[in-house]
């Protein structure tokens, strides 16, 4: 696709329980972010990859998250054991074109109850 | 990681009039970026600053990056309601995006009929 594409675009999910969510970037994009935003905040920055290498995570709020983008292309970042707090929009962006700037995906909007 | 401060937080003011909202850092960055977002959507880039003192024009959208290139301003003229949004600066933190993008909280700009 033209965009970067997210999914699922809302997920419910049970305390305690696993979610994955993924990222498709824009094909070419070296650069895939993860970010958190709150309702009229800023994205607070998770972690990132270049390619398939994970650059930087020291975003991930705990050890209950993870990432990873095993082929240096779509992403999935790993909630373990959720919680009520890890309850947000999660945003993945990627960083491209000339000159670059971020392209973000419509996010997924996780409720954990 | 660099940080990016924005201020205000919140702006609400009636249409028609001007407005400045800033955002500051301790830190160079190569360059600095205004995003725009709607409820619902993710952030779209208006504009790119490269050059400390740049000054770059959107319509009624006067952007300006600082002399020292730690700082930038967007103003806005004859604010509309269509301006009503999230704006985010955001900057790399070092290498054009490769290290990674920070963003700023956001002023969240509400523009009244």
């Amino acid at each position: 696709g033209a965009g970067v594409s997210q999914s699922p675009r809302y997920k419910v999910t049970k305390r305690g329980q696993d979610v994955a969510l993924r990222c498709d970037p824009i094909s070419g994009h070296v650069s895939l972010y993860w970010y958190r935003q709150a309702l009229g905040q800023g994205p607070e920055f998770l972690t990132y990859f270049n390619y398939e290498a994970q650059q930087d995570k020291s975003g991930l709020p705990n050890d209950r998250f993870s990432a990873e983008r095993p082929e240096g292309s779509i992403s999935t970042l790993t909630i373990q054991r959720t919680e009520q707090r890890d309850s947000a929009m999660y945003r993945c962006a990627s960083w491209g074109g000339a000159p670059p700037e971020a392209f973000f995906g419509q996010g997924t909007r996780l409720t954990v109850v | 990681t660099q940080l990016l401060e924005q201020s205000p937080q919140f702006l609400s003011i009636q249409e028609g009039e001007n407005l400045t909202v800033y955002c500051n850092s301790s830190s160079v960055f190569s360059s600095l970026q205004w995003y725009r977002q709607e409820p619902g959507e993710g952030p779209v880039l208006l504009v790119t600053v490269v050059t400390g003192g740049e000054v770059k024009k959107l319509k009624r959208l006067t952007f300006q990056f600082g002399d020292a290139r730690k700082d930038s301003s967007l103003h806005i003229t004859a604010a509309q309601p269509g301006d009503t949004g999230l704006y985010l600066c955001a900057g790399p933190n070092s290498g054009g995006g490769a290290d990674g993008l920070t963003f700023g909280k956001g002023t969240h700009l509400i523009i009244q009929p």
